[in-house]
């Protein structure tokens, strides 16, 4: 079966432009989150959602930042105007989103962002 | 703010070695731990997830030991092989996933 994707892999912009990045979970899995890797760092968690709501959207920076899943499968984060500061790699991943207990979370490969 | 620390930063070993790695988190509000392994160019993969004191899991040549009351996780390999060269990244929570910055693996033939 697939696993999580992400699209583009690789994203160059332009400081000040709008991006939008786009996770594809495992089909049937109705958790989804969103992390963000600067050089150095571990993963920093941005967002959560459990269907189509964010259930936990406390690590998301400001306000240029934001996120939806509207049919509770595909997620896009968008970024507006973009800094240079932003630059990462976006992670997201997806795990079964069952009541109770702990889940493994499965993670895509990444889009690494770069603002020029 | 939870802190998750991983040490050494950084590992060099020669094929065959045997090698350990340390996590450490909060020992109050335990939740669960979790071990990734990362390698360049691909995705994150999950290899434990550990809630219980005491706990022991392994995979392969890969295992791992809980301590909730000190807060402590150790990922052991055994044999490493130059494929086991990657980043091992640790994780605190359910949910919200607290990550420490990995420590990186390489293996040399």
């Amino acid at each position: 079966g697939a696993g999580v994707s992400q699209t583009p892999s690789n994203k160059v912009t332009e400081k000040g432009k709008y991006v939008e990045l786009r996770c594809d979970p495992i089909s049937g899995h109705t958790a989804l989150y969103w992390y963000r890797q600067s050089l150095g760092q571990g993963p920093e968690f941005l967002i959560y959602f459990q269907g189509t709501g964010a259930a936990d959207d406390s690590g998301l920076p400001n306000d240029r930042f934001f996120a939806v899943r509207p049919e509770g499968s595909v997620s896009t984060l968008k970024i507006q105007r973009t800094e240079r500061g932003d630059s990462a790699v976006y992670l997201c991943a997806s795990s079964p989103g069952l009541a109770g207990g702990v889940e493994t979370q499965y993670f895509g490969p990444g889009t690494r962002l770069l603002v020029l | 703010i939870l802190n998750v620390e991983q040490s050494p930063q950084s590992l060099h070993v020669q094929e065959g070695d045997s090698t350990n790695f340390t996590c450490s988190f909060p020992s109050s509000n335990f939740y669960a731990l979790h071990w990734y392994r990362w390698e360049t160019a691909k995705s994150p993969e999950a290899l434990f997830v550990m809630t219980l004191n005491g706990d022991e899991k392994k995979k392969g040549r890969i295992s791992a030991t809980l301590n909730t009351k000190e807060g402590y996780s150790y990922l052991y390999i055994k044999g490493s092989q130059p494929e086991d060269s990657a980043t091992y990244l640790c994780a605190f929570g359910a949910d919200k996933l607290v990550f420490g910055a990995g420590t990186i693996l390489r293996v040399k033939s």
